[in-house]
Parts: C-alpha cells; structure tokens; sequence
C-alpha cells in the first residue's frame, strides 16, 4: 500500500542551527514527491517537488531536499534556520498518471532563539 | 495569478445548520480536491474531482456530507445536518493534468466551528 511517514511529531532547533525533516515512503513505482509547509492559520504552500533527473532539489525559501530511492526517503534540510521557519511541513508522494496524493502527518518546527 | 479562493475563511454555526463552503480552482486546471483538516486525524481527503466529474469520494465521512462541482470554476461542499465533530479546516485545492506532475494548489481554508 502507498503511504507517507514523518518519523517526528514535532522538532525544536535553535535559529541558525541546521534542519532535517524525514520522510519515507512506500511506493511501488517511482513517485512523485512534494514537500509543503503550512503556517500558523495558512493554507499549505509548496516548498519544492520531485519528479525525476537530479535527486537533489532545491525549492524556496532556502530550502532543498534529497531523493534517496534505496532508502526510500525525502528528507527536507535547510543549513541555517531562522525564526519565521517555524511551521508545521508536510511530505506527499504522489503516484505518476493519478491524482490522489497522499500525505503525511506532518511535522511541527519549532525554533527557539 | 489568482489562487484558489475559498469561501467563507471562517463560520460558526449550530449544530443541526446547514453549511456551504465555496471554492474557485485556479483557472485552467481540471483536478479539484475537497482536504479536512483536524488535530485528531490529520489531513484527510475528502473528495476529487476531474473535468467536474466526482472521481473519488471514498473519504466522504459519511452521507451528511455532499460535494458538487457544476462547472469547471466552482465547488461547494455542503454539511447537512451539521455536527460538532465537523469542526475542522477545510481546504480546496486544484491541480492540472500534464504540467506540473500532479502539483496540488491549496486554498486558505475555511475554518469551520459548529457549536
């Protein structure tokens, strides 16, 4: 079955200490994967997508993700985090010629100065 | 570009109403997707639909529930009878076939209390 886990609930880093976010996934092709990341009272909000090619893929606001396919993962990093990084971040597999994305649990940031 | 618009951002109402959340998809795109949203259960699919045709809508919590989309520019989900436990953000959101590979567009939301 396709599924999505975010191993962490919720995560707490220091602004300007370094991020990484998990995400694995259960697909039996290769899928498209999606990062989004909702705000306080916000809709969700695309960070950065994977498709095929290079499986390091850079989205906004600095933020970049790498596919690993032996490991099934998707985990989201940012060097430097800063304080209105604090959301709540969602991975999505999504399988190629459909359109019932799944989604994860999401995982809470938290950043403390 | 405009996104997805949602209407209303916020209602509360009684329980036993009627309530209609409106959405207008992102021009040009033919998937739209009706997502709740709760603390208890995460963000669940509710319904889709093609080219305004439902496709799926297993997740449809049950039959108080109804989804409609009568042209390629507007969706209501409608709750009727209302109950507390349909409190909840509910989000719209639209996609396109062939670009984009599946990229979902999601509104605001419209967040719903029922007391």
């Amino acid at each position: 079955a396709q599924s999505v886990t975010q191993p962490d609930i919720h995560i707490t880093v220091s602004e300007g200490a370094s991020l990484e976010l998990r995400c694995n996934y259960s697909y039996g092709a290769t899928p498209y994967l999606f990062w989004y990341v909702q705000s306080p009272g916000q809709g969700l909000q695309l960070l950065l997508k994977y498709f095929s090619g290079d499986t390091l893929v850079q989205g906004i606001k600095g933020f970049e993700a790498e596919f690993k396919r032996s490991q099934s993962s998707f985990n989201l990093r940012k060097p430097s985090v800063h304080w209105s990084d604090a959301a709540e971040y969602f991975c999505a597999v999504g399988p190629t010629g459909g359109f019932k994305t799944i989604f994860g649990a999401g995982t809470r940031l938290f950043v403390k100065a | 570009d405009a996104g997805v618009i949602q209407s209303p951002r916020h209602e509360v109402t009684e329980m036993g109403q009627e309530v209609t959340l409106r959405c207008k998809p992102i021009s040009g795109h033919d998937y739209l997707f009706w997502y709740r949203q709760t603390m208890m259960r995460g963000l669940e699919l509710l319904i889709y639909f093609n080219n305004n045709v439902p496709i799926d809508d297993s997740g449809m919590p049950e039959d108080r529930f109804s989804a409609k989309m009568p042209n390629a520019s507007f969706s209501t989900l409608k709750i009727q009878p209302s109950e507390p436990r349909d409190s909840a953000v509910y989000f719209c959101a639209s996609s396109a076939s062939g670009m984009s590979g599946n990229t979902i567009y999601f509104g605001e939301g419209s967040w719903l209390t029922v007391v």
